[in-house]
């Protein structure tokens, strides 16, 4: 099983200002991996697939990068709407496993 | 726009079967151009990945929840269910239905999910 590891667990950011989140995998996913959007109460909402490809009505802020193991999602100018918890999914193997997520708040 | 809404008894007893439906509109659950899946999210905690499968048969399930998991999709009312046996307190989470991106023949990444439905076992 591929362990995906996300840090840092919380990133505190104030409203503007640039988030960067990490995500490595325990063994080379390719470019084979999401990451997802959640708010408290709310379902996930798919942001970053393939790595670097933004889903549908997901602002040019938002940003994937990496391949292999290593994985950044990056927001450049956090909005309010923006605080959420966020995880990245590897979907190259089998079975398909999630990073335990990055918490990003107000500073 | 596609939708997907879960259904089904929020308490289960221990040991028992825990059932799910989800109904899906805006598309067909016999597209052959997508899988579907479920995953689930303990209270607190983060997401795991339950099972993936084509509507007309063809699965891929979490090898910690295989012997358990069972689905079965109903065309006619566009629906796909989930049943998972022998649950327990740790089976207590909220269960989200998702529709799956298919890069033929491979399911990949989870692109629609329901708002999901929380199901607790307890007696």
């Amino acid at each position: 099983e591929i362990v995906m590891t996300q840090s840092p667990a919380t990133l505190s950011v104030s409203p503007g200002e640039r988030a960067t989140l990490s995500c490595r995998a325990s063994q080379s996913v390719g470019s084979n991996l999401a990451w997802y959007q959640q708010k408290p109460g709310r379902a996930p909402r798919l942001v970053i697939y393939g790595a670097a490809t933004r889903a549908t009505g997901i602002p040019a802020r938002f940003s994937g990068s990496g391949s292999g193991t290593e994985f950044t999602l990056t927001i450049s100018s956090l909005q309010s709407e923006d605080f959420a918890v966020y995880y990245c999914h590897q979907y190259s193997n089998w079975p398909r496993t999630f990073g335990q997520g990055t918490k990003v708040e107000i500073k | 726009q596609l939708q997907l809404q879960e259904s089904g008894p929020g308490l289960v007893k221990p040991s028992e079967t825990l059932s799910l439906t989800c109904t899906v509109s805006g598309g067909s659950v016999s597209s052959g151009d997508y899988y579907w899946g479920w995953i689930r999210q303990p209270p607190g905690k983060g997401l795991e990945w339950i099972v993936s499968f084509y509507y007309s048969g063809s699965a891929y399930s979490n090898p910690s929840l295989k012997s358990r998991v069972t689905t079965s999709v109903d065309t006619s009312k566009n629906q796909f269910s989930l049943k998972l046996s022998s649950v327990t307190a740790a089976d207590t989470a909220v269960y989200y239905c998702a529709r799956v991106t298919t890069v033929t023949p491979t399911p990949y990444y989870f692109d629609y999910w329901g708002q999901g439905a929380l199901v607790t076992v307890s007696s």
